[in-house]
């Protein structure tokens, strides 16, 4: 049973569009990620947050950004969607309190034509 | 920054049989190494983890080995059923701070009926 809500699920949007994907847990995780999935399977982490107001770039360079202005929102902000920004996008979070493993998300798949 | 290498990126066995697969990474300051399960549309779940200050730890047909000397880690997976079949990854991270986990590039475990 999922904590932790992607939306949307699937998403065909048109190059040049504005998206926003949304990411939300109800756990109190104070960590939260966003990890892109190529469709070689690999992750690759390209933001997350320590908490409210925090916000770090990952390993991975990435045109989008994010905001924490709650605990258990943290979404990922497109301005401006290309072909290249065609991917799966995993959103996870986490606690030290409740050990060190990530809950993820189901995931959105970002098709951009 | 840490490195995480996996292999194999594709496994098949057949039903009945072991299943195992190889993680090496390259900070020895790694102390946290998870293993996670991804099925068809669904983001990775956690399946079962170690910390360095243990050489192994088992979950009913699941184990995991850590030989930290020379930096890896093993996933061991026995009685295969054909649920096994997914995506599985390993991860490293120092458990404290940021918890950024390195994910390995992923196998895809086929169990043959």
């Amino acid at each position: 049973e999922a904590d932790i809500y992607q939306t949307p699920r699937y998403l065909v949007i048109g190059t040049g569009k504005k998206i926003t994907l949304e990411c939300s847990q109800t756990m109190g995780h104070d960590k939260m990620y966003w990890y892109q999935q190529d469709p070689g399977m690999e992750l690759h982490l390209i933001h997350y947050s320590y908490g409210v107001n925090s916000t770090e770039k990952g390993d991975l360079s990435s045109e989008s950004t994010v905001s924490r202005i709650r605990t258990e929102h943290f979404p990922l902000t497109l301005e401006s969607a290309r072909p290249s920004h065609t991917s799966q996008y995993l959103c996870a979070s986490s606690d030290n309190r409740q050990g060190y493993g990530y809950t993820f998300g189901s995931g959105t798949r970002l098709t951009v034509v | 920054g840490e490195n995480v290498e996996q292999h194999p990126s594709t496994l098949s066995v057949q039903e009945g049989d072991s299943a195992v697969i190889k993680c090496t990474y390259s900070d020895s300051a790694s102390n946290y190494f998870p293993w996670y399960k991804q099925e068809l549309g669904k983001g990775p779940q956690l399946i079962i983890d170690i910390r360095s200050n243990v050489g192994e730890k088992k979950d009913q047909r699941i184990a995991v080995t850590l030989n930290k000397t020379a930096k890896h880690f093993s996933l061991h997976i026995t009685e295969t059923q054909p649920e096994d079949s997914a995506v599985y990854f390993c991860a490293a991270s120092i458990a404290w701070g940021a918890q950024k986990l390195v994910f390995g590039q992923g196998t895809r475990l086929t169990i043959n009926p």
